[in-house]
C-alpha cells in the first residue's frame, strides 16, 4: 500500500514553545490530508481536514490559531502546535487520501510530550 | 460522531477465525464501509473496504448484509499479531470519523 511518513515520531518540548509535525505522502499525491489527536485508551479524534492549496477546515472545538495546518504541496502537510501546554501532550496522527479517495493511509504517529 | 457501532472487546483463540461485527444502520447508498486496525502506539492500518459486494484480500474478508446496515470483518486464521483495536468506518462528508472500535484479544 501507499506510504505516509510522519516526523518526528517523538518530541518533548517545554511549555510555551511551538512544535511542528510533518506528514509526507511518499509515493502518491495527497489531495486531502487529515490530522487526528488520540489520548490514552481513547479513539482517534479528527482535528482538521486540509486540502492542498486551501485553508484547513477545523472540527468544532479545535482552535485554529493554536493548531496551525499548512498543506502547501500535494505531498506535504504540517501541523504546528503553538504555545504548547502540558494538556496538549498527546499522540498526533496524520492521514492522506488520493484524488480517487479509495482509502486513507496513515502515518505512524507523533507522540508529543509538553513539560 | 461516528455512525458505526461495534462491541467494545472480543476474544478469539489463536488459529481460529475472528469475526468482528459492525452496525452502520444509517449508511447512505454511496458510502463505503472501511475497516482499519490500530496496534498499540502505531498509526491505523488499512484492512479492507467495500460498498455492496463481499470483498476479500490477503488480510481479511468483508461480508456486507444485503440491506447494508451491518457488516462483518473476518480474519480467517487469527494470530497473536492480530491483537489490535479494529475500527469500522463510514466516510461522513468526505471525512473519516473513528468510533470506539473493538479491542480484539487473541488468546494463545
Amino acid at each position: 500500500g501507499a506510504v505516509v511518513s510522519q516526523h518526528p515520531s517523538r518530541v518533548i518540548c517545554k511549555s510555551g514553545t511551538s512544535v511542528k509535525i510533518e506528514c509526507r505522502s511518499l509515493d502518491f499525491q495527497a489531495t486531502t490530508m487529515f490530522w487526528y489527536r488520540q489520548f490514552p485508551k481513547q479513539s482517534l479524534m479528527l482535528m482538521a481536514t486540509s486540502n492542498e492549496g486551501s485553508k484547513a477546515t477545523y472540527e468544532q472545538g479545535v482552535e485554529k490559531d493554536k493548531f496551525l495546518i499548512n498543506h502547501a504541496s500535494l505531498t506535504l502537510s504540517t501541523l504546528t502546535v503553538t504555545s504548547a501546554h502540558p494538556e496538549d501532550s498527546s499522540f498526533y496522527i496524520c492521514s492522506a487520501m488520493t484524488g480517487s479517495r479509495t482509502e486513507a493511509f496513515f502515518g505512524q504517529g507523533t507522540r508529543l510530550t509538553v513539560v | 460522531d461516528a455512525k458505526t457501532t461495534q462491541p467494545p472487546s472480543m476474544d478469539c483463540a489463536e488459529g481460529r477465525a475472528a469475526n468482528l461485527p459492525c452496525n452502520h444502520s444509517t449508511i447512505s447508498g454511496n458510502e463505503y464501509v472501511y475497516w482499519y486496525r490500530q496496534i498499540h502506539s502505531q498509526g491505523p492500518q488499512y484492512i479492507i473496504h467495500g460498498l455492496k459486494n463481499n470483498e476479500t484480500n490477503e488480510m481479511a474478508s468483508l461480508i456486507i448484509t444485503e440491506d447494508r446496515k451491518s457488516s462483518t470483518l473476518i480474519l480467517p486464521h487469527a494470530t497473536l499479531r492480530d491483537t489490535a483495536v479494529y475500527y469500522c468506518i463510514n466516510e461522513r462528508d468526505d471525512k473519516i470519523i473513528f468510533g470506539k472500535g473493538t479491542r480484539l484479544h487473541i488468546l494463545p
